[in-house]
C-alpha cells in the first residue's frame, strides 16, 4: 500500500523562478494538504485540497497556489521565489469523514527540500 | 502569543530515564490532539493521538489537561532509536488546518 509520494525530493532554483511540486495522496485518501517547514520550525499550513478545490488556506501570499485533479493528486506552485521561500515543502493527505475538522489522522510525504539561491 | 508553544530542548537523557515533555496551546476551542514524531530531515509521523482521559501505548503516554490548556507526553525506558523531535499538534474547531508546535528535540545518550 504505497504512502504519499512526493515529486521532487529536491531542487534548486534562483529568486524570481517559479516552481511546481507533486504529491500523490495515501491510497484511499482523498484530501491534500500542504506544509512548509522552515529549518528549525514546525510545520505551516499553506492550504487543503478536497474535491479540487481549496477548502482552506493559511497565511500564505497568493504566490502560493495549488490544484488538486480528479485522481486526488496535487500540486503546489510558488511563483516569483524569494529568498525565504527556501524550506521542506510537505504534502500530507487524509480521508474526509464528515464533520468540519481536523480529527482525521494526517500522513506525510517524505517532502520536497527546496533551495533558492 | 503563539498558538502552540513548546520547549525546544535539547533534552539529553541516559537510556533507560524517563522524560516528559509539555506543550501549550492558547486556543480554548482546540478539538483534537496529537504528538508527531520526526527524525532528522524525514517527515513527521503520528506517534499518537492525545484523549481528554488520557492514553498509553506501551513506553509512551500522552496525557491532555483542558483546563490549562496544555498536553503531556511521557516516555519511559528510553532508547537511543527514541532521539527525534517531538511535535505537539493541535486542530481547532471549524478548521481544517493542523497547528504545529516548533517540536523538543531529544537525545538519548549511552
Amino acid at each position: 500500500d504505497a504512502g504519499v509520494t512526493q515529486s521532487p525530493t529536491h531542487l534548486i532554483k534562483t529568486r524570481g523562478q517559479q516552481v511546481t511540486l507533486r504529491c500523490s495522496p495515501k491510497s484511499g485518501h482523498d484530501t491534500v494538504s500542504w506544509y512548509q517547514q522552515a529549518l528549525g520550525q514546525g510545520p505551516q499550513f499553506i492550504f487543503q485540497y478536497y474535491e479540487e478545490e481549496e477548502r482552506q488556506r493559511g497565511n500564505f501570499p497568493d504566490r502560493f497556489s495549488g490544484h488538486q485533479f480528479p485522481n486526488y493528486s496535487s500540486e503546489l506552485n510558488v511563483n516569483a521565489l524569494l529568498l525565504g521561500d527556501s524550506a521542506l515543502y510537505l504534502c500530507a493527505s487524509s480521508l474526509v469523514a464528515g464533520g468540519n475538522s481536523g480529527a482525521n489522522v494526517l500522513t506525510f510525504g517524505a517532502g520536497s527540500r527546496l533551495t533558492v539561491l | 502569543r503563539k498558538e502552540v508553544e513548546q520547549d525546544p530542548g535539547p533534552f539529553n537523557v541516559p537510556e533507560g530515564a524517563t522524560v516528559a515533555f509539555n506543550c501549550t496551546y492558547s486556543n480554548s476551542a482546540s478539538q483534537s490532539f496529537f504528538w508527531y514524531r520526526q527524525d532528522c530531515r524525514k517527515e513527521p509521523k503520528l506517534l499518537m493521538s492525545v484523549y481528554s482521559s488520557g492514553n498509553e501505548d506501551g513506553r509512551f503516554t500522552a496525557q491532555l489537561n483542558r483546563a490549562s490548556q496544555y498536553i503531556s507526553l511521557l516516555i519511559r525506558d528510553s532508547k537511543l532509536s527514541d532521539s527525534a523531535t517531538y511535535l505537539c499538534v493541535i486542530t481547532t474547531s471549524g478548521t481544517y488546518k493542523y497547528i504545529f508546535g516548533t517540536g523538543t528535540r531529544l537525545k538519548v545518550l549511552a
